[in-house]
């Protein structure tokens, strides 16, 4: 099955900096999504981006399908960004829905 | 707020019990999706459900089974549990079979088991 590789494993940021988060996978994808696993435990949708370039307040993603390679990135972060980021796809060919995750990238921000 | 709702939020039950975990999806969408997140195990597919049928099983143990009602709504059973079986589990719901729109998830029920 497709293999999805998250990096860096952890990351640790003082407020207001900037970072970027990378999901490599390792087969064409029709789906490709980025979620944010709060302290509480919800997963919360940030980017639905199969391809193209995305922005949201101080979130943006990138997703290059050729190159097999999708970027989170966060600017002027805040305390309240820390978590477990998620990257999941679904593979491009298959005929029904199964979104597979990365290991995630846990990032805390500190004040 | 995703628009899905499971039920219960926590559950604390013991060994060799069973429980029931119930999800609604979002309005609209046909496609129920269940995960089980542990520590050791990541984000782990479960089965998916399209307008009340069986769609694609993942790594779901045969003490677990689900299914999804007229209504759309889900519920996913698990039996005889054991302590390994404590996780956190997601429903999700999708327009399409073939998750080619996006997914959203529930809040999770976090089980207990001891």
């Amino acid at each position: 099955g497709i293999q999805v590789e998250q990096s860096p494993p952890d990351l640790i940021l003082q407020e207001g900096a900037n970072s970027t988060l990378r999901c490599n996978f390792s087969d064409s994808v029709n789906n490709l999504q980025w979620f944010h696993q709060n302290p509480w435990g919800q997963l919360i949708n940030l980017f639905y981006i199969p391809s193209g370039t995305k922005q949201n307040g101080r979130l943006s993603a990138t997703t290059v399908a050729t190159e097999r390679y999708s970027l989170l990135y966060i600017s002027s972060s805040q305390t309240t960004d820390s978590g477990v980021y998620f990257c999941a796809v679904h593979a491009g060919g298959t005929s029904y829905g199964k979104l597979t995750f990365g290991q995630g990238t846990i990032l805390t921000v500190h004040p | 707020d995703s628009g899905v709702t499971q039920t219960p939020k926590h559950l604390i039950t013991a060994t060799g019990q069973r429980v029931t975990l119930r999800c609604s999806p979002r309005s609209g969408d046909l496609s129920v999706y269940w995960y089980q997140q542990s520590l050791d195990q990541g984000l782990q597919f479960l089965i998916q459900y399209y307008n009340g049928e069986e769609r694609a099983k993942g790594n779901i143990l045969e003490r677990f089974s689900a299914q999804q009602f007229p209504d759309l709504h889900s519920e996913l059973n698990l039996s005889s549990l054991e302590l390994g079986d404590s996780a956190l589990y997601f429903c999700a719901s999708s327009v399409t079979y073939s998750l080619n729109t996006e997914a959203f998830f529930g809040q999770g029920t976090r089980l207990t088991v001891v």
